[in-house]
């Protein structure tokens, strides 16, 4: 089984910079991923990381440590429209079903 | 727009009914996962299937069941409702391809049971 942890809530300012945490415990991990989701909408995949390491995607940076169990998104220029809830997912093994955290809701404020 | 489509949008129903949702994935996509989101519990995968198959099985209640058609559609049933079902059921497709693939969510429907 697997265990996701994240912030349930976070504020930050437009314009400014914001990091997700995200740590889980699991055996056989076979990759992470991060999703948006705006309320009451479906979620929207945001990066994938397999190895350690950071992958940069325009405004947003995903980061994974494997033998921390620990991951991060980071969020640059902050923008109104970033307010949203953000899930962490792990993939476990050679099965494709993902698992997801209760994801973070993050408020962005003028 | 993630080329996954779900219908019904809303559905409003009765405890103990029955009901059908129905997806269909992205052109090409062989694989069709379908997730229960509820408000305390976040996002839940339920069941997955790849070009007709039954592949993976999560915390999906006795009283759900899926299935994938020939055409790759795939229709998740929900009988015996509770009030507790009342929720937001996701379905998403991937290629399944690699270890990279991601999965594209569709709108989702939106069950209320009264």
């Amino acid at each position: 089984g697997q265990n996701i942890d994240q912030p349930t809530e976070m504020t930050a300012t437009e314009g400014a910079i914001v990091q997700i945490n995200c740590t889980y415990q699991t055996s056989g991990f076979n990759g992470l991923f991060w999703y948006q989701q705006h309320a009451g909408e479906a979620p929207t995949f945001l990066s994938y990381n397999v190895l350690d390491g950071l992958e940069e995607k325009g405004r947003f940076s995903s980061f994974l440590s494997r033998s921390k169990g620990y991951s991060y998104l980071l969020l640059k220029e902050l923008q109104m429209k970033d307010s949203a809830s953000y899930l962490c997912a792990v993939r476990e093994g050679w099965d494709e079903k993902l698992t997801f955290g209760t994801g973070t809701r993050l408020t962005i404020i003028p | 727009d993630s080329g996954v489509t779900q219908t019904p949008k809303h559905l409003i129903t009765a405890t103990g009914q029955r009901v059908t949702l129905r997806c269909s994935p992205r052109s090409g996509d062989l694989s069709v996962y379908w997730y229960q989101q509820s408000l305390d519990q976040g996002l839940q995968f339920l069941i997955q299937y790849y070009n007709g198959e039954e592949r993976a099985k999560g915390n999906i209640l006795e009283r759900f069941s899926a299935q994938q058609f020939p055409d790759l559609h795939s229709e998740l049933n929900l009988s015996s409702l509770e009030l507790g079902d009342s929720a937001l059921y996701f379905c998403a497709s991937s290629v399944d391809e690699g270890s990279t693939y991601e999965q594209y969510f569709g709108p989702g429907t939106r069950l209320t049971v009264t």
